[in-house]
C-alpha cells in the first residue's frame, strides 16, 4: 500500500493564480480530511469528506474548494491564491468509525504565494 | 461540539528527564483519543491510541498515555527523554464525524 500520497511537494504560487493539491489513498477509507499548519499555529482542518460525493467545511474553508467523486481521491483547489495561505497542507484519511480509527497522513505540499 | 486543549505550548527539558504532556478534550459521547508526533520535517505518526479497555496506552518508542475519564484527560508520559524525542506532539480526538486536534506541544530536548 501505498498510504496517502500527496502532489505536488513544493509549489510557489502569484498572488491571483489557482492550483489543485492532490491528495490519494489507497486503504479503502470513507473519511479524508485536508489541514494546513502554520507555525505556532497547529492543525487546522480546511475541509472533509466522510464519503464519496460527501464534504464538509472545516474551521478555515474560506479561499478553499474541494471535491470528493471516489472514495480515493480528495483534491484541494485554490482558486485565486493569496499570501496568507502560505502554508505547509497536509492530507489524512482514516476508517470513519470503529476502534482506534487513527489518521493516516500524507508527506504535505509546502506552498508558497508571493 | 468537541474540543482538544493541550496545556503546554513549548517544553525544554535535559536528556533522561522525564516527560508529562496534559491533553483534555471536550466531548459527550464515546472518543477514540491519540497521540501524534511530528518530526522535524516529517508529516504526523501515530504515537498511541486508546479507544477501549485498559485506560493506560502504550505506544512506540517507550511513551505510554493514560485516559482518566471523570477528568476529560489523555496525558501523554515518558519515564526519560532522549534528544531524538525533539518534535511536536499533538494530542487528538475521533469519532465517528470528524478529527480534532490540539493546538500542539513542542518539545525541545537538550543533550
Amino acid at each position: 500500500n501505498a498510504g496517502v500520497t500527496q502532489t505536488p511537494k513544493f509549489q510557489v504560487l502569484k498572488t491571483g493564480q489557482s492550483m489543485t493539491l492532490q491528495c490519494a489513498q489507497d486503504m479503502n477509507h470513507e473519511y479524508m480530511s485536508w489541514y494546513r499548519q502554520d507555525p505556532g499555529m497547529g492543525l487546522r482542518l480546511i475541509h472533509y469528506s466522510v464519503g464519496a460525493g460527501i464534504t464538509d467545511q472545516g474551521e478555515v474553508p474560506n479561499g478553499y474548494n474541494v471535491s470528493r467523486s471516489t472514495t480515493e481521491d480528495f483534491p484541494l483547489r485554490l482558486l485565486s491564491a493569496a499570501p496568507s495561505q502560505t502554508s505547509v497542507y497536509f492530507c489524512a484519511s482514516r476508517r470513519l468509525a470503529g476502534e482506534g480509527n487513527e489518521q493516516f497522513f500524507g508527506p504535505g505540499t509546502r506552498l508558497t504565494v508571493l | 461540539a468537541q474540543s482538544v486543549s493541550q496545556h503546554n505550548h513549548h517544553v525544554i527539558l535535559s536528556e533522561a528527564a522525564s516527560l508529562e504532556l496534559g491533553c483534555n478534550y471536550s466531548y459527550g459521547g464515546t472518543v477514540n483519543l491519540f497521540w501524534y508526533v511530528q518530526y522535524p520535517g516529517q508529516h504526523l505518526q501515530l504515537l498511541l491510541k486508546y479507544f477501549s479497555g485498559d485506560p493506560l496506552v502504550k505506544g512506540i518508542k517507550g511513551f505510554e498515555a493514560e485516559f482518566i475519564k471523570s477528568k476529560f484527560s489523555f496525558n501523554l508520559r515518558k519515564p526519560s527523554v532522549q534528544w531524538s524525542d525533539t518534535a511536536e506532539y499533538f494530542c487528538a480526538l475521533s469519532n465517528a464525524g470528524k478529527s480534532t486536534f490540539g493546538d500542539g506541544t513542542t518539545l525541545t530536548v537538550k543533550p
